[in-house]
């Protein structure tokens, strides 16, 4: 009950192009929804994040959508550029947990 | 303003070893958090250290310990090392315990290779 399946694996766009990431939870506790971005040998860097309060969230290129009631959310990147290109994660956490269970990630690659 | 570091970047152990990870967290936070991320996996919670205690844990089995200092800093302990313990040990400081929602920030990692 408590997965976040993340979609898709891998994603190719070029350049200025839209990047569209989605997941979707089961554990209908969760009330705190970050995205992580993850280069290389790196550790997971928070992107945005969002509380189900709202439905969407938008800072800079990157927006959060969320849906309450079909229990997915999802990251849209506009104007991709090529230093986009890494892992994206989405997870799920709140009050009641404080630990994030994370989706598996997905590869993004911007082509110039 | 440091962030969260973590010691050693890398470590090579056999199977059977023990190992021990470390980690200071980002300054005011009081909350530790452990993630193991295998290759091309998302990270998997291993537990949560808050007030020196562990607070939440992951499906983890015992072979994995952990501890919490007075200054917040941190430890991860491995016995028996398994060649399936070989991952990216991510180490996440926040503030306010298992019932805070406050953003998790994370450090580099230690990487594990177990041979």
């Amino acid at each position: 009950q408590q997965q976040v399946k993340q979609s898709p694996q891998s994603l190719i766009v070029q350049k200025g192009g839209i990047s569209i990431i989605n997941c979707a939870y089961e554990n209908t506790a969760f009330d705190y929804f970050p995205w992580y971005q993850q280069f290389p040998g790196k550790g997971p860097a928070l992107l945005i994040a969002i509380r189900p309060d709202v439905s969407e969230k938008k800072e800079g290129r990157f927006t959060i959508s969320f849906n309450k009631s079909a229990k997915q959310f999802s990251l849209h990147i506009m104007d991709s550029q090529p230093g986009d290109s890494a892992t994206y994660f989405c997870a799920g956490g709140g009050t009641s947990y404080g630990k994030l269970t994370f989706g598996q990630g997905t590869i993004l690659t911007v082509h110039p | 303003d440091a962030g969260v570091t973590q010691s050693p970047t890398h470590l090579i152990k056999t199977r059977g070893q023990q190992v021990t990870l470390r980690c200071s967290p980002k300054s005011g936070h009081d909350t530790v958090s452990w993630y193991q991320q295998a290759l091309g996996q998302g990270p998997q919670f291993i537990f949560q250290y808050y007030e020196e205690e562990e607070r939440q844990r992951g499906n983890f089995p015992d072979r994995f310990s952990g501890h919490q200092f007075p200054n917040y800093s941190s430890e991860l302990n491995v016995n028996a090392l398994l060649l399936g313990d070989s991952a990216l040990y991510l180490c996440a400081s926040s503030w306010g315990g298992p019932h805070s929602t406050d953003t998790q920030y994370f450090g580099p990692g230690t990487r594990l290779t177990v041979l």
